[in-house]
C-alpha cells in the first residue's frame, strides 16, 4: 500500500525562523513529487520535483528530492506570517491506465508567530 | 485567466440524499480530478476523467459517480449520503498530459447531518 508521511505535524516558530518539512514516500511507480501551500481551502502550487538531488527555489523557499532514500524536504528561509499554512506533499505515480491522481500526506500545520 | 471553479461554495445535506458538485476547469485544461478532503487529512483521490473519459478511480464506494462534459467542466455525484462524507471536496484541472501539474478550485464543503 502506498504510504506518504509528512512531518512534523505541527510545527509553531517565530518569524524570521528557517524552519525544515519533511516527506517520506514508499510508492509503487513513483515519477514525481510535489509540495502545495493550503492556506484557506484551495491547495496552491509550490513545486514539482522530478530529479534527485536537483534544489527548486522560489524565493524564499527550496526544495530537495531523494530518489534513493525516498524523501523530500521543503525549507522555508526568513519565515514571515503569511507563511502559517498547511504544507502537504504528493508523490505521483506513474499508473497502466494513465491515472495522475495525486497520493498525499496529512500534511504539515506551521504557525508563524510576530 | 479564471482559474477553477467549484459550486456551491458550501451545502448542508441530511443523511440519505443525494448531492452533486460542480467543477469548471482552467480554460485549455481538458483534465479534472476530484479529491475528499476530511478535517485534518490530506486530500484523498477519488477520481480523474479526461476528454469526458475515467482515466483512474481511488478508493471510495460506488455511491460517489462523476462525469465529464465536452466542454471540460465535471460533475461529482454522491448517493445515500452518510455522515462521514461530510468534508471539503476539491476538483483539480490540469492539461492532461501525464505528469502535468494539477491546480485546484476552492472546494466545496459538504455538512452531512
Amino acid at each position: 500500500e502506498d504510504k506518504v508521511v509528512q512531518s512534523p505535524l505541527s510545527l509553531v516558530v517565530h518569524e524570521g525562523d528557517t524552519v525544515t518539512l519533511n516527506c517520506s514516500y514508499e510508492v509503487t511507480n513513483f515519477r514525481s513529487l510535489l509540495w502545495y501551500k493550503q492556506e484557506k481551502k484551495a491547495p496552491t502550487f509550490l513545486f514539482m520535483l522530478t530529479s534527485s538531488g536537483i534544489e527548486k527555489k522560489s524565493g524564499r523557499l527550496s526544495s530537495i528530492l531523494d530518489k534513493k532514500e525516498l524523501f523530500s524536504i521543503l525549507n522555508i528561509t526568513a519565515t514571515q506570517t503569511g507563511d502559517s499554512a498547511v504544507y502537504l506533499c504528493a508523490p505521483k505515480m506513474y499508473s497502466g491506465g494513465g491515472a495522475d491522481g495525486l497520493t498525499f500526506g496529512k500534511g504539515t500545520h506551521l504557525i508563524i508567530q510576530p | 485567466d479564471a482559474g477553477v471553479t467549484q459550486s456551491p461554495t458550501h451545502l448542508i445535506k441530511t443523511r440519505g440524499q443525494h448531492v452533486t458538485l460542480r467543477c469548471s476547469p482552467i480554460s485549455g485544461h481538458k483534465s479534472v480530478s476530484w479529491y475528499q478532503q476530511v478535517l485534518g487529512q490530506g486530500p484523498q483521490f477519488i477520481f480523474q476523467y479526461y476528454e469526458k473519459e475515467e482515466r483512474g478511480r481511488g478508493n471510495f464506494p460506488d455511491r460517489f459517480s462523476a462525469r465529464q462534459f465536452p466542454n471540460y467542466s465535471s460533475e461529482l455525484n454522491v448517493n445515500a449520503l452518510l455522515l462521514g462524507d461530510s468534508a471539503l471536496y476539491l476538483c483539480a484541472s490540469s492539461w492532461g498530459g501525464l505528469g502535468e501539474t494539477q491546480y485546484f478550485g476552492p472546494g466545496t464543503r459538504l455538512l452531512v447531518l
